[in-house]
């Protein structure tokens, strides 16, 4: 159990373009999403906390109109790169939490690279 | 000062080692931590949970925590090149929606 799933894991767009990333708990149902970016031989670093049916809650620094979020279920959230630019390129990883201590469950990933 | 010190390495062990990966942190309010590895390219795989002090083991790894010096470690027996990962010390605090404060990783290659 305690599967959670990303799509696309890569993706490749334009400069302007926006992008949808879809994050997906296959097997529970999630109480908390969270959406991390992370850049080469870096750790994570935390953007935004979302629970189903409400605003997101973003981490300093991180522009919300920049980066949407919208948790539409228990088991579903997406991150949307608006106008996405060649900074915004890295990988994008969702976690999901379940369970009395809400431990966190990652998805495998999302590759973004903006041209 | 950061929240939680990790030693990026990186860090070249014979196959069959014992690795000892860890982390310090300053924040006593932490009470869960975790171990996380992650391959490169692939988001991070939970290892080990541990909710304040003591010891876990699941098969060949070992979690331990001493919340008087702030400070856990995870150890690997019996290594194998399949161990050659990203390994990552995580702790939040007691919450309703936990946050995770990540380490900076580990990286550990195990040669064959």
């Amino acid at each position: 159990g305690a599967v959670v799933s990303q799509h696309p894991s890569r993706v490749i767009c334009k400069s302007g373009t926006s992008v949808k990333i879809e994050c997906r708990s296959l097997d529970f149902q999630a109480t908390t999403m969270f959406w991390y970016r992370q850049f080469p031989k870096k750790s994570l670093m935390l953007m935004a906390t979302s629970n189903e049916g409400s605003k997101a809650t973003y981490e300093q620094g991180v522009e919300k109109d920049k980066f949407l979020i919208n948790h539409a279920s228990l088991t579903l959230s997406t991150l949307t790169v608006t106008s996405a630019h060649p900074e915004d390129s890295s990988f994008y990883i969702c976690s999901a939490s379940r369970g009395r201590h809400n431990e966190q469950f990652f998805g495998p990933g999302t590759r973004l690279t903006v041209l | 000062q950061k929240e939680v010190e990790q030693d990026p390495g990186p860090l070249s062990v014979p196959e069959g080692a014992i690795v000892s990966l860890n982390c310090t942190y300053s924040n006593s309010a932490f009470q869960y931590f975790m171990w996380y590895r992650q391959y490169s390219r692939k988001g991070p795989e939970l290892l080990m949970y541990t909710y304040s002090s003591g010891n876990k083991e699941d098969g060949r790894f070992t979690a331990q925590v001493d919340k008087s010096s702030k400070y856990i470690s995870l150890f690997i027996r019996d290594s194998q090149p399949s161990d050659s990962a990203t390994y990552l010390c995580a702790m939040s605090s007691s919450g309703s929606a936990r946050q995770l404060t990540f380490g900076s990783g580990t990286q550990l290659t195990v040669l064959p």
